[in-house]
C-alpha cells in the first residue's frame, strides 16, 4: 500500500520556469512532511521539511505548500536552475515513530 | 558533516548466495536505515533500528535480516539472494526518532546473477 502518492513521474522545465511537484498521503496520524533532493550517483539529502501547523515554509527559491485538509503538499521551485536538475522524493512520518515513508519520486529536468 | 558509508558501490553476487551490505555512520547517531531504490516505487524502508542490538521490521522485510552489535555499523543481510532483490541499496542514519534529517550513503548496487 503506497501511503504518499507522488506526480509527476517526470518534469522538465525551462531554465528560470517554476517547477511544481504534488504529494498526497492517506495516514492523518503523519505530522513531519520533508523534501529530499538526490543527484546521479548521490544518496538523497534533505532539502526542506514542514510541520502541519503552517501551511507554507520558504528556504530561498524552495517552498512547501501544505494543505491538511486535503491531505496534499507540494514544493515549488522558483527559478528554476540546470543545477536543480535531479530526482525530487517528499516523504511523511510520524515524529514520535520516525519512520518515513516516502513518495515514488519525479525526476526534473531543467533545460538551459 | 555527517558521513554514512556504504562498503560497496558496486556488487554481483550469483542466486542462493549469502550477501552482506555494510553501513557505518560517523556521527554517533541513534537510528540507522537500510532502504531499497527502485525506479518508478521510490525508497522502501526494508528495517531499521533505534538502538544497538534493537531491529524493526519495515514496509519489505521479506528475504532480508539485519545486524546492528555496534552503534555505528548496520548491516543488511541477504539470507539467499535471488534475481528480484536486484537494486540499489541505501543506508541512512538520524540523529534521534523523528523529526530529524536522515542521512544517506551514496548507496550499493547490487546485481543478483
Amino acid at each position: 500500500q503506497q501511503q504518499v502518492k507522488q506526480s509527476p513521474q517526470s518534469l522538465i522545465v525551462q531554465k528560470g520556469g517554476i517547477s511544481i511537484i504534488n504529494c498526497a498521503y492517506e495516514n492523518t496520524a503523519f505530522d513531519y512532511f520533508p523534501w529530499y533532493q538526490q543527484f546521479p550517483g548521490k544518496g538523497p539529502a534533505l532539502l526542506i521539511a514542514i510541520r502541519p501547523d503552517v501551511s507554507e515554509k520558504k528556504e530561498g527559491r524552495f517552498t512547501i505548500s501544505f494543505n491538511k485538509s486535503a491531505k496534499q503538499f507540494s514544493l515549488h521551485i522558483m527559478d528554476s536552475q540546470p543545477g536543480d536538475s535531479a530526482t525530487y522524493f517528499c516523504a511523511a512520518s510520524q515524529v514520535s515513530y520516525g519512520k518515513l515513508t516516502f513518495g515514488q519520486g519525479t525526476i526534473l529536468t531543467v533545460h538551459p | 558533516d555527517v558521513k554514512v558509508t556504504q562498503s560497496s558501490r558496486y556488487l554481483v553476487k550469483r542466486t542462493g548466495e549469502k550477501v552482506f551490505l555494510e553501513c557505518v555512520q560517523d556521527m554517533d547517531h541513534e537510528n540507522m536505515f537500510w532502504y531499497r531504490q527502485d525506479p518508478g516505487l521510490g525508497l522502501r524502508l526494508i528495517y531499521f533500528s533505534y538502538d544497538v542490538k534493537m531491529k524493526e521490521k519495515g514496509d519489505i522485510p521479506e528475504g532480508y535480516s539485519v545486524s546492528r552489535e555496534k552503534k555505528e555499523r548496520f548491516s543488511l543481510i541477504l539470507e539467499s539472494a535471488s534475481t528480484n532483490q536486484t537494486s540499489m541499496y541505501l543506508c541512512a542514519s538520524s540523529l534521534t526518532r523523528g523529526g530529524q534529517p536522515q542521512h544517506f550513503g551514496d548507496g550499493t548496487r547490487l546485481s543478483i546473477l
